[in-house]
C-alpha cells in the first residue's frame, strides 16, 4: 500500500475556477506536509507547507490539514493557465528525516 | 531560486557503467536528500546526509552511495548502471538542528539516461 496517495489526473478545471486537489496518507505520526509544483522536465517547486491542523492561506493558494481523516489538500483561487502542472503532496514522519511523496496529480487549466 | 545547483544538467551511460552526480547548496544547509524521479512518478527517497553520515536510506540497493563533504556538498555515485537507473536525479538541502528540520528544496536535477 502506497503511504501517500494522490489522484493521478489529468484534472481538467476553467481558467479562473477554483481547483481542488487531494492527498490522503498513512502513518498517523506524520508530522509535516507539503504541496511542491514541478513543470515538465523541471524540478519541484515548494509551494506551501502545512504542520497543524486547518486551513493555511498564500495568496491564491490554501492548504488544508486534517490529521484525525489522515487528509490534505491545496486548493488553487482563480486558477491560470501557468498554474498547469503536475502537483506532488509530501509527508514527513516524525520518526525519520526523509519525505514521502505521493506520485502527484496533473493539473490542466483550459482557458 | 532555492540555492541548490546540481552537475551535470544531463547525462548519457551505458549499461554497468558508473556514475557520480553532484549537489552543492548554500551555506547553513547542512543536510542533503537524494531522490530518484522517474517518469510519471513522485520523487522516490534514496538517502540522506546530515554532518557527513548517512541519516536515513530508502528502498535503494547498496550499488548506490552517496558522500557529504565538510562544505556540504555531496556526491551521489551509481556503480553497475542498469537501464531502470535512467531518471531525474534529485538533490534537496535543508538546514536541521535537533529534531527539527526546516523545509527541503530542491536542486535543479541530473537526467540520467542509461542505454
Amino acid at each position: 500500500q502506497k503511504e501517500v496517495e494522490q489522484n493521478s489526473g489529468p484534472l481538467s478545471v476553467p481558467e479562473g475556477a477554483i481547483a481542488s486537489l487531494n492527498c490522503t496518507y498513512s502513518d498517523r505520526g506524520s508530522q509535516s506536509f507539503f504541496w511542491y509544483r514541478q513543470y515538465s522536465g523541471k524540478s519541484p517547486e515548494l509551494i506551501m507547507s502545512i504542520y497543524s491542523n486547518g486551513d493555511k492561506e498564500d495568496g491564491r493558494f490554501t492548504a488544508q490539514l486534517n490529521k484525525a481523516s489522515q487528509y490534505v489538500s491545496l486548493l488553487i483561487r482563480d486558477s491560470q493557465p501557468s498554474d498547469s502542472a503536475t502537483y506532488l503532496c509530501a509527508v514527513m514522519y516524525s520518526s525519520a528525516s526523509k519525505i514521502i511523496f505521493g506520485s502527484g496529480t496533473r493539473l490542466s487549466i483550459r482557458p | 531560486e532555492t540555492g541548490v545547483t546540481q552537475s551535470p544538467t544531463h547525462l548519457i551511460k551505458t549499461r554497468g557503467q558508473q556514475v557520480t552526480l553532484r549537489c552543492s547548496s548554500q551555506s547553513g544547509h547542512n543536510t542533503v536528500s537524494w531522490y530518484q524521479q522517474a517518469l510519471g512518478q513522485g520523487p522516490q527517497f534514496i538517502f540522506q546526509y546530515y554532518r557527513e553520515e548517512e541519516n536515513g536510506r530508502g528502498n535503494f540497493p547498496p550499488r548506490f552511495s552517496g558522500l557529504q563533504f565538510p562544505n556540504y556538498s555531496s556526491e551521489l555515485n551509481v556503480n553497475a548502471l542498469e537501464l531502470d537507473d535512467s531518471a531525474l536525479y534529485l538533490c534537496a538541502a535543508t538546514r536541521a538542528s535537533g529534531t527539527s528540520t526546516d523545509t527541503q528544496y530542491f536542486g535543479p536535477g541530473t537526467r540520467l539516461t542509461v542505454l
